[in-house]
């Protein structure tokens, strides 16, 4: 059963880069797109971007000029820098498996997501 | 970048009764790339519904979902105490994924 397992620092003051890691445990990392996404306090769902084994990246156009999203297969791990962080930037951070493929028609959906961190951002 | 607007915002019902929730986008979506996903306060989304109708492992029959172009709906044919929760749903396309604001259904 694939599991995503993710970590970085929780508390960031304004100016600073965010800085996330999700690795994944029990399945396979090629063949996927690996996504991050966040939810401020109370509020909904935002994608942040994607990458897949082979580094290729796709970025939430609001978003893209502050983010990198990085790929390390030979630990089955992918990272998000998010530079310049305010306080708008806090939120729970999540990362999820992107699963796409044909079954007679495309499909595309976030089928295992992780547990989520929460990042503040406060002087 | 295209919006979905789910609605009602909130959604008041009993145990045992039937919930239809909206979603409609400003255009038209790949049925292929549209999911609905349910959240719990304190939990990641899961994923209940892809390709518009297609239930995902694990989730009851009780779920379902339709629609196409820009119009998809939900269904909980009667709701399960478990069930009471936000419901988002989200669709890809241009490279790029957008989600609903989302759907709290709670208990009336």
């Amino acid at each position: 059963q694939v599991q995503l397992q993710q970590w970085g620092a929780g508390l960031l003051k304004p100016s600073e880069t965010l800085s996330l890691t999700c690795a994944v445990y029990g399945g396979s990392f090629s063949g996927y797109y690996w996504s991050w996404i966040r939810q401020p306090p109370g509020k909904g769902l935002e994608w942040i971007g994607e990458i897949n084994h082979s580094g290729s990246t796709n970025y939430n156009p609001s978003l893209k000029s502050r983010v990198t999203i990085s790929v390390d297969t030979s630990k089955n791990q992918f990272s998000l820098k998010l530079s310049s962080v305010t306080a708008a930037d806090t939120a729970v951070y999540y990362c999820a498996r992107g699963n796409y493929g044909w079954l007679g028609y495309y499909y595309y959906y976030m089928d295992v997501w992780g547990k989520g961190t929460t990042v503040t951002v406060s002087s | 970048e295209i919006v979905l607007t789910q609605s009602p915002g909130t959604l008041s019902l009993s145990p045992g009764e039937r919930a239809t929730l909206s979603c409609r986008a400003s255009q038209s979506v790949s049925s292929s790339y549209l999911a609905w996903y349910q959240q719990k306060p304190g939990q990641a989304p899961r994923l209940l519904i892809y390709g518009a109708s297609s239930r995902a492992t694990g989730i009851p029959d009780r779920f379902s979902g339709s629609g196409s172009g820009t119009d998809f709906t939900l269904t909980i044919s009667r709701l399960e105490p478990e069930d009471f929760a936000v419901y988002y749903c989200q669709q890809y396309g241009s490279s790029s994924w957008t989600f609903g604001q989302g759907t709290k259904v709670e208990i009336k």
